[in-house]
């Protein structure tokens, strides 16, 4: 049984754009989300987390929102870039600190230059 | 920028080989973790260690086996590997004072 889900395989995006990536999850006991990105060859590097007791987090270009009635999580990107093409893996533990993460199966973005 | 690297970055090899997938980190994390992925799926955990001496199973069962014997080294081990061991196998360390997992650059091993 899937806990995290990505149901969007892939997303094309115009450059300069906004891209918004969707995570589902169904475990009520996850409160810590963390997205990551992975380029083809390496590994995933982390982008941007946020606790279940906010809403929304955001680093530059990076937002992340919350919705904890829906079980529901977001990343937006914007304005979209070249550079962000990769694929993005949203992930949930059970709480800050613990390590064990439960992935999701990503989404493959492609930014349209 | 995560120091934890991980050697063969791609290994071809034929069924019935040993191989010994190499993980180090120079973060001085005490905990470390084997992922696979498959493309289009997720990671799976299926090793990780505490510390030094520490071993456990993860989620995805595997029929890899790891050692822990230094804290900055955690290598995967296959004594006899299957075509159906072929996948991307992820090395990571975690930093408690972030709660940031730092992932290797993956092995991407092939068995013929």
């Amino acid at each position: 049984d899937q806990q995290v889900k990505q149901n969007s395989p892939s997303l094309s995006v115009q450059e300069g754009r906004i891209s918004i990536l969707n995570c589902d999850y169904t475990n009520s006991m996850f409160d810590y989300f963390l997205w990551y990105k992975k380029y083809p060859a390496e590994g995933p590097t982390f982008l941007i987390s946020i606790s279940s007791i906010k809403d929304k987090n955001e680093d530059g270009r990076f937002t992340v929102f919350l919705n904890k009635s829906a079980k529901h999580l977001s990343l937006h990107i914007v304005p979209s870039q070249p550079g962000d093409s990769a694929v993005y893996f949203c992930a949930a533990s059970v709480r800050f600190g613990n390590e064990k993460l439960t992935f999701g199966t990503g989404t493959r973005l492609t930014i349209i230059p | 920028e995560a120091d934890i690297y991980q050697t063969p970055r791609y290994l071809v090899i034929g069924t019935g080989k040993k191989i010994t997938l190499e993980c180090s980190q120079t973060m001085g994390h005490d905990k470390m973790y084997w992922y696979q992925q498959d493309p289009g799926m997720e990671l799976h955990l299926i090793h990780y260690s505490y510390g030094v001496n520490s071993t456990e199973k993860g989620d995805l069962s595997s029929e890899s086996t790891v050692s822990r014997i230094r804290t900055e080294h955690f290598p995967l081990t296959l004594e006899s590997a299957r075509p159906s061991h072929t996948s991307q196998y992820l090395c990571a360390s975690w930093d408690r004072n972030t709660g940031e997992l730092f992932f290797g650059e993956g092995s991407r091993l092939t068995v013929l």
